[in-house]
């Protein structure tokens, strides 16, 4: 199985800054590769596909990079409703595995 | 628009059965490989399983945690996803939600239902 590992687990950051999240694959998933952001009470949403493609709706505030084994999630301009759990997942093979996900609070 | 339902959660004992239900609409349920994720109380998220399209033979794959106690089912007719869960374990206590994989270019969960919670407990 294809491990995901994410870091930080969590991160304090204030509206208007720019954070980073990193998730790692045990191995190659080339571009196989999704970011999904949860809010509290609520199902996951797909932020990123195919490691840098926006869905369509998510703000550009949001940007998705990396091939292989690393991947970053940076969002610019903290905005309130960013303010929730992310977390990437590889579909380069099953089963289809999540990484431990990235609380971002204020 | 665009909409999973799921239903048939509840509270069940270690050992017991329950069948989950995802009703979909808003698009061509036999065009989309359809799957289970699972959220655990304060958890991350857990692939369960997968069906594939009526065109791949609606085959089926499943992680190691469920195999051979959980099926995945779906019925073309009814725009219906289904997880019969048998043997339940204490472990399998979560949010089950149905999932569906986006259309050609989308290899990823682009539509989410609301989840139905499963509690095993004796």
């Amino acid at each position: 199985d294809i491990q995901m590992t994410q870091s930080p687990s969590s991160l304090s950051a204030s509206v208007g800054d720019r954070v980073t999240i990193t998730c790692r694959a045990s191995q190659t998933v080339s571009s196989d590769f999704n970011w999904y952001q949860q809010k509290p009470g609520k199902a996951p949403k797909l932020l990123i596909f195919g490691a840098s493609t926006l869905l369509g709706g998510v703000p550009s505030r949001f940007r998705g990079s990396g091939s292989g084994t690393e991947f970053t999630l940076t969002i610019s301009n903290l905005q309130p409703e960013d303010f929730a759990i992310y977390y990437c997942q590889q579909t380069y093979s099953t089963p289809l595995t999540f990484g431990g996900g990235t609380k971002v609070e204020i | 628009e665009v909409k999973l339902e799921e239903s048939g959660g509840g509270w069940v004992q270690p050992g017991g059965s329950l069948r989950l239900s995802c009703a979909a609409s808003g698009f061509i349920f036999s065009d989309h490989y359809m799957d289970w994720v699972r959220q655990a109380p304060g958890k991350g998220l857990e692939w369960v399983g997968r069906s594939r399209k009526k065109g791949e033979g609606h085959t089926t794959e499943y992680a190691a945690s469920v195999t051979g106690r959980f099926t995945i089912s779906r019925d073309e007719s009814k725009n219906s996803l289904y997880l019969q869960m048998n043997n339940l374990k204490i472990e399998d206590t979560a949010l089950y939600y149905c999932a569906r994989v986006g259309p050609p270019g989308i290899d990823a969960f682009d539509i989410w239902g609301q989840g139905t919670k499963v509690t095993v407990s004796s």
